[in-house]
């Protein structure tokens, strides 16, 4: 039961340095998300897909893009990496019914120093 | 916009007691999904209770229930005989139909369980 996994695991980046954090979903789900999570912060949603071919920007969206490149695949892609994005950052996916819950990656600990 | 509070940034709780985390929403829809995740200490995020808001009866699961007053928005999330493991960050999620497929989570309770 592999369900959302997403990697790296850490990532230590220097400050304007690119980088993409993958993740991939095995449970045939139509939506998938990134979170990034700050202490006091709880998630706060960067970008989400609802379905293949459909990206839309959350609550926190700039300095990201994303990628939708399939229905299992869902990137997260810094450009030029800032210390303001140190974080954890999740992916997550659920079916489109609002009454399923998300299932979540186990989490990417990024520093940019 | 939807938004989910949870005021208690930190609770603790004796070894076998009970405690309630508490969450508030603001919403104008009717029917809606509330959700409580557990993130312990491995930051992997475990659904811990759903409740449905058209459904009056609480939600349980196991040592886990919910007090779901849906004309005060709130939504509160009872642990009963606390237990070592159950040590972690707790967060309320609210769902809708309208909002297509976004969640909204609150800032989170981190719980500390005292042996």
């Amino acid at each position: 039961n592999a369900g959302v996994t997403q990697t790296p695991k850490f990532q230590v980046l220097k400050t304007g340095q690119s980088m993409t954090l993958q993740c991939a979903q095995d449970m045939n789900h139509n939506s998938m998300y990134w979170y990034r999570q700050d202490p006091g912060m709880g998630l706060r949603l960067i970008y989400y897909s609802a379905s293949e071919g459909t990206t839309d920007k959350g609550e926190v969206p700039n300095g990201y893009n994303v990628s939708r490149l399939n229905k299992r695949e869902f990137s997260l892609r810094l450009e030029s990496a800032a210390p303001s994005q140190t974080s954890v950052y999740f992916c997550a996916s659920s079916d489109r019914a609002f009454n399923t819950e998300a299932f979540f990656g186990q989490g990417t600990r990024l520093t940019v120093v | 916009a939807q938004t989910v509070t949870q005021s208690q940034p930190e609770m603790s709780v004796q070894e076998a007691e009970t405690v309630t985390l508490s969450c508030t929403y603001d919403t104008s829809e009717s029917d809606y999904y509330l959700f409580w995740y557990k993130q312990p200490p491995s930051r992997q995020m475990i659904l811990v209770i759903r409740q449905e808001a058209y459904k009056q009866q609480n939600a349980t699961e196991n040592r886990f229930s919910v007090n779901f007053q849906k004309a005060a928005k709130s939504f509160s999330l009872k642990i009963s005989d606390s237990q070592l493991g159950d040590a972690a960050m707790y967060f309320c999620a609210y769902r809708n139909s309208n909002t297509g497929n976004q969640f909204y989570f609150g800032t989170g309770t981190s719980l500390t369980v005292i042996p």
